[in-house]
């Protein structure tokens, strides 16, 4: 079975916090991705990972960034923390190429105070 | 970015009922999938399309890709309180990774 792990299942920060939230998979797929999940939104797409060091932003990259130093693990970090970021955070990974679907982990319920 | 259009946003129905939901996008996706989620987990896969006009059944769960690759379905037959949460269609182009999401159905089964 795949499993996408991440690191912290509920996360309180403070605004002005640098948060990192970590991501791991353990099927050597190529693709990471990390979704931002809010009421009445569905998923919205933050980055995308293809490859170790390769990333492209998603529909909402803004006060984001990424880090993907091993193929296994995709990090998403925001730099300063603001409440508008508060949310549930998933992160996802697949294979490339044929008919491969995204394999999601629980998810990450952030919240800035 | 672009969203799918999913409907109904939400639905109440006794235990034993059928259920029926919907995409459709102004566009055309190779690869239909059905996603659920159960309240304060990630989504997991119920079913994939890949073939326009392929129907597909998971046990009481049955999607269809539409004909013209720019809707797919899913029904869920004789409903049990356990198929409470929200259910997501998302669609896929050729030769792109990332996947096009609806907003969700939010379904609530009364005993």
């Amino acid at each position: 079975d795949v499993k996408v792990t991440q690191s912290s299942r509920y996360l309180v920060k403070r605004t002005g916090e640098k948060v990192f939230l970590e991501c791991v998979q353990d099927m050597d797929h190529e693709n990471m991705f990390w979704y931002r999940q809010d009421p009445g939104l569905g998923l919205r797409l933050i980055y995308f990972s293809y490859d170790v060091k390769m990333k492209e932003k998603g529909d909402i990259p803004e006060g984001y960034s990424v880090s993907r130093e091993k193929k296994e693990r995709f990090s998403l970090i925001l730099e300063s923390a603001s409440t508008n970021q508060t949310s549930m955070y998933l992160c996802a990974s697949s294979r490339t190429g044929g008919r491969d679907i995204q394999y999601f982990g629980a998810g990450t319920r952030l919240s800035v105070l | 970015g672009q969203q799918l259009n999913q409907s109904p946003q939400s639905m109440f129905i006794q235990e034993g009922e059928d259920v029926s939901m919907n995409c459709t996008s102004s566009s055309i996706f190779n690869t239909w999938l059905w996603y659920k989620q159960d309240p304060g987990e990630g989504p997991v896969l119920l079913i994939a399309l890949y073939k326009a006009g392929e129907l597909t059944s998971n046990g009481r769960l049955t999607a269809q890709f539409g004909i013209t690759r720019k809707d797919s379905f899913l029904n869920i037959s004789a409903s049990i309180p356990s198929d409470v949460g929200i259910y997501f269609c998302a669609g896929r182009r050729g030769g792109s990774e990332k996947l096009v999401f609806g907003k969700g159905t939010k379904l609530t089964v009364n005993p």
